[in-house]
């Protein structure tokens, strides 16, 4: 199966703790990104990267990082929660052949920090 | 920088009526367009995008949208609504320089039987 997968699907945490969340695609994809999505179903992207290199960074917390092993995997790590982080993490991918290619979301990973 | 605007953030419309979800995008170029639809507890899923060519864009489970450049809207219908269209839909544009989309707030549909 070609898809985005994502785990967890869900996670509670305390203030403080470090969580991490990963993320998979198995498309084929050069281009990986990590979006916020909060209470309200804003969304906003956070990070991005094409072939393991970082090419978007918007203006995040310094708490928040990605890691990327390879092209297929972006994993996203939270360094001492506070309890905005509190949202769902959408990862997606797509080809690096432009801007008009579409963008396959995986499932999400819903936070809860309490 | 480029941006989106739903203005509706609701929309209530009853199963069989149509339907059309208003996006607004500001950018001086040509942009791409994009809609998603996110029902509960899912991903986004794309019904449709734009390129610049035929202005009206057929997508996926009957949807359809109409780009405007003078009116700078990309316009999502639907001739019949089904009860499996309650989810929330989102309009994006992506710029050719850029390496990410901007979404808009999202139109929330709400389907009464």
């Amino acid at each position: 199966e070609t898809a985005v997968f994502q785990t967890p699907n869900y996670h509670v945490t305390q203030v403080g703790n470090e969580v991490s969340f990963n993320c998979k695609q198995t498309l084929g994809h050069d281009t990986m990104y990590w979006y916020k999505q909060d209470s309200k179903k804003l969304l906003k992207i956070m990070f991005s990267y094409n072939n393991k290199q970082l090419i978007v960074n918007e203006t995040v917390p310094r708490r928040f990082s990605p890691q990327s092993s390879d092209k297929a995997h972006l994993n996203l790590r939270i360094k001492s929660v506070e309890p905005e982080d509190s949202a769902v993490y959408l990862c997606a991918s797509r080809d690096w052949g432009g801007a008009q290619d579409t963008q396959y979301f995986g499932p999400g990973t819903r936070l809860l920090v309490l | 920088a480029q941006s989106v605007t739903q203005p509706d953030a609701r929309v209530t419309v009853s199963e069989g009526a149509s339907l059309q979800l208003r996006c607004k995008y500001s950018y001086f170029g040509t942009p791409y367009l994009f809609w998603y639809v996110q029902y509960p507890r899912q991903g986004l899923q794309l019904l449709l995008k734009y390129y610049p060519g035929d202005p009206v864009v057929q997508g996926v489970n009957g949807f359809e949208a109409e780009f405007s450049k003078s009116n700078s809207s990309f316009h999502l219908r639907k001739a019949s609504v089904h009860w499996s269209d309650w989810a929330v839909y989102f309009c994006a544009v992506s710029i050719v320089a850029g390496n990410k989309l901007t979404f808009g707030i999202g139109t929330r549909v709400l389907v009464r039987p």
